[in-house]
């Protein structure tokens, strides 16, 4: 069964002040992992999918690495409005018609003026 | 930039009544989902569909629940007789085929309240 890991389950940060997020999965075979912010009562709104242990990705103050066993999403000098929660999810090849993504719980941000 | 539009934004029912909650993917999207999430927990795979037929669906997703793509547009999922413990937000989902881009995006969900 994939499992998906995220640690912390909260984070306060002073503006200004960067950190890294951390995604753990376990999946058998790994077609991409995904990374979504989202606010609350909204949908998950898609920030980056990596596929493969290496790559990197970057949006603003976000970037988004990918290994074996985990992604990292770093923020960079953080603005109030980065404040949100942000998931991983993965999504595994499977024989089928199926894309399902399985998520982890989520990191809540919330970054003080 | 292209989304995935749910209806209605909120949903107040009373226990055992029945639902129906509504979606309209992105227009050259193959595969579509629904998902829900409780207040407080992770967002939760139901089912999947594609070429007009179920591809997986979870343990979640019992006889209590149905989806039907009735037009060319809209994607529903209707609760038969609602519980308390159905309670959630929805959420509609759509990607692309693969090999097309990332293509999977959600829409702002539908609070399916129980009572």
């Amino acid at each position: 069964e994939d499992q998906v890991t995220q640690s912390p389950e909260a984070l306060r940060l002073q503006e200004g002040e960067s950190s890294s997020l951390n995604c753990s999965y376990t999946v058998s075979g790994l077609r991409g992992l995904f990374w979504y912010r989202q606010d609350p009562g909204k949908g998950p709104e898609f920030l980056f999918t990596l596929y493969s242990a290496g790559e990197e990705k970057e949006k603003e103050r976000l970037k988004a690495t990918l290994t074996k066993k985990e992604s990292f999403l770093h923020i960079t000098a953080p603005k109030p409005e980065d404040s949100a929660t942000y998931l991983c999810a993965v999504q595994a090849f499977s024989g089928g018609s199926n894309y399902k993504l399985t998520f982890g719980k989520g990191t809540l941000l919330t970054v003080n003026p | 930039e292209p989304e995935v539009t749910q209806t209605p934004s909120h949903q107040v029912t009373q226990m055992g009544q029945e639902v129906i909650l509504r979606c309209v993917p992105i227009s050259n999207h193959l595969y579509f989902y629904w998902y829900r999430q409780i207040l407080g927990q992770k967002v939760e795979f139901l089912v999947s569909f594609y070429n007009n037929e179920i591809s997986e669906k979870s343990e979640i997703f019992d006889d209590q629940f149905s989806v039907e793509r009735p037009d060319g547009s809209n994607f529903t999922l209707k609760i038969r007789s609602t519980k308390l413990e159905d309670s959630a937000m929805y959420f509609c989902a759509s990607s692309a085929p693969l090999g097309q881009g990332d293509g999977y995006t959600f829409g702002s969900g539908t609070r399916l309240t129980v009572v």
